[in-house]
């Protein structure tokens, strides 16, 4: 168990439909990553937030947007749903910067499917 | 080009052999090496973790970075069936929290 805990695990929708995926980072973690996995992208990197401020944003689409509230838990919205929006959601953590940040502990993730 | 490219596989290996598993890429401002393991439909899991050039060895794991050929191996000594599973290398550079992934490869081992 990597201390990450990301919820709902699947998640199926229709097309137009708007979804919210949440995620309560390790305790003590200050960092939260949004990744996409697709079979034919591999592992996506969308957006950070470090201790409520985003910090770096990837290929995430104008359709999604992230926050992370004061008690450092995020939230992935994706309106507007698309067949291709259709993946496996990962939100991870780390440690703060400059403390092994480059080390990330993943939840075991989100099913998307859009029908 | 993708910044890492990481051969899919499958890979198919007999229990107790030695795989080797690599990636290559593009940028040179690479400094931070990680190997990622992930089951079926799990959160990838670290693995290994490097800086720069050079090897590291954690039991039957051995993670290679050659920045020169911007190259990077993982290596499995006696593997076994629980190693199966796919295997994503991922790596950052300096001042930087985004890592970038590989695509992953499958990795199958026999009994």
């Amino acid at each position: 168990d990597s201390g990450v805990t990301q919820t709902p695990k699947h998640l199926i929708t229709a097309t137009g439909q708007r979804v919210t995926l949440r995620c309560s980072p390790r305790s003590g973690d200050l960092s939260v990553y949004w990744y996409q996995q697709s079979l034919d992208q591999g592992l996506q990197f969308l957006i950070q937030y470090y201790n409520g401020e985003e910090r770096a944003k990837g290929n995430i689409l104008e359709r999604f947007s992230a926050q992370q509230f004061p008690d450092l838990h995020s939230e992935l919205n994706l309106s507007s749903l698309e067949l291709g929006d259709s993946a496996l959601y990962f939100c991870a953590s780390s440690a703060p910067p400059g403390a092994a940040n480059e080390k990330l502990f993943f939840g075991s993730g989100t099913q998307l499917s859009v029908l | 080009q993708k910044e890492v490219e990481q051969d899919p596989g499958p890979l198919s290996v007999p229990e107790g052999a030695i795989v080797s598993l690599n990636c290559t890429y593009s940028n040179s401002a690479f400094q931070y090496f990680m190997w990622y393991r992930q089951y079926s439909r799990k959160g990838p899991e670290l693995l290994m973790y490097t800086y720069s050039s050079g090897n590291k060895e954690d039991g039957r794991f051995t993670a290679q970075v050659d920045k020169s050929s911007k190259y990077i191996s993982l290596f499995i000594r006696d593997s076994q069936p629980s190693d199966s599973a796919t295997y994503l290398c991922a790596m950052s550079g300096y001042n930087t929290d985004k890592l970038i992934f590989g695509t992953g490869t499958r990795l199958q081992v026999f009994p």
